[in-house]
């Protein structure tokens, strides 16, 4: 079972959109980071969202952490052909009483000039 | 200055080898991981080491051996390799272990099986 759900799961648009994505779960997250993973590279954290309802920015993009800690989402303004990648949400958990990062499936995303 | 590295970058082998895949980071980080990431791109944690000792050990079948000879490396083992171990497998370190620290990917060593 996936923990966490990430939407959509590929998208494609051209420069200069928005676009929002999301990762959604049922269980209530101490925290939950963003990554970007590109080509031939591991994945490159971009934030940490830790308290309920907080919103960070990073130059263009958006990220929100849900009131009830349970979601998050990704909001990209005016797309650029370097946002590529695929973007990754990660969540710590606590299983058999050890912390562990638990990962959506990504969302693929292709920003063509 | 590379902060996770790995070696190698690309494996390719035959069912039934043997391989090691290396692991370092200069972080001076205290905890390593072992990740496995398949080919719909879905990362699963195999092992975490936290001051060499193993703290995570996933259900991962007992041909994967992670050894790690000091904290700033974590090396991956693998016995009769199989078709379904191709992969893209990555290493990691994070500062500590436990809830919000960040973790540093290395580039991954894309391993196929054949």
């Amino acid at each position: 079972t996936q923990l966490l759900e990430q939407s959509p799961q590929f998208l494609s648009i051209q420069e200069g959109e928005n676009l929002t994505v999301y990762c959604n779960s049922s269980s209530v997250f101490s925290s939950l980071q963003w990554y970007r993973q590109e080509p031939g590279e591991g994945p490159v954290l971009l934030v940490t969202v830790v308290t309920g309802g907080e919103v960070k920015k990073l130059k263009r993009l958006t990220f929100q952490f849900g009131d009830a800690r349970k979601d998050s989402s990704l909001h990209i303004t005016a797309a650029q052909p370097g946002d590529t990648g695929l973007y990754l949400c990660a969540a710590d958990v606590i299983m058999d009483s050890n912390y562990q990062l638990i990962w959506g499936a990504g969302t693929k995303l292709i920003i063509k000039p | 200055d590379t902060a996770v590295s790995q070696t190698p970058k690309y494996l390719v082998t035959q069912m039934g080898n043997d391989k090691s895949i290396k692991c370092e980071q200069n972080l001076g980080h205290d905890t390593m991981y072992w990740y496995k990431q398949d080919s719909k791109k879905f990362l699963k944690i195999m092992f975490s080491y936290n001051n060499k000792e193993l703290i995570i050990n996933e259900t991962v079948p007992n041909r994967f051996s992670p050894k790690s000879p000091d904290k700033a490396h974590l090396n991956l083992h693998i016995n009769s390799l199989e078709l379904g171990d191709s992969a893209v497998y990555f290493c990691a370190s994070s500062q500590g272990w436990g809830d919000s620290y960040e973790q540093y990917f290395g580039p991954g060593t894309r391993l196929t099986v054949t």
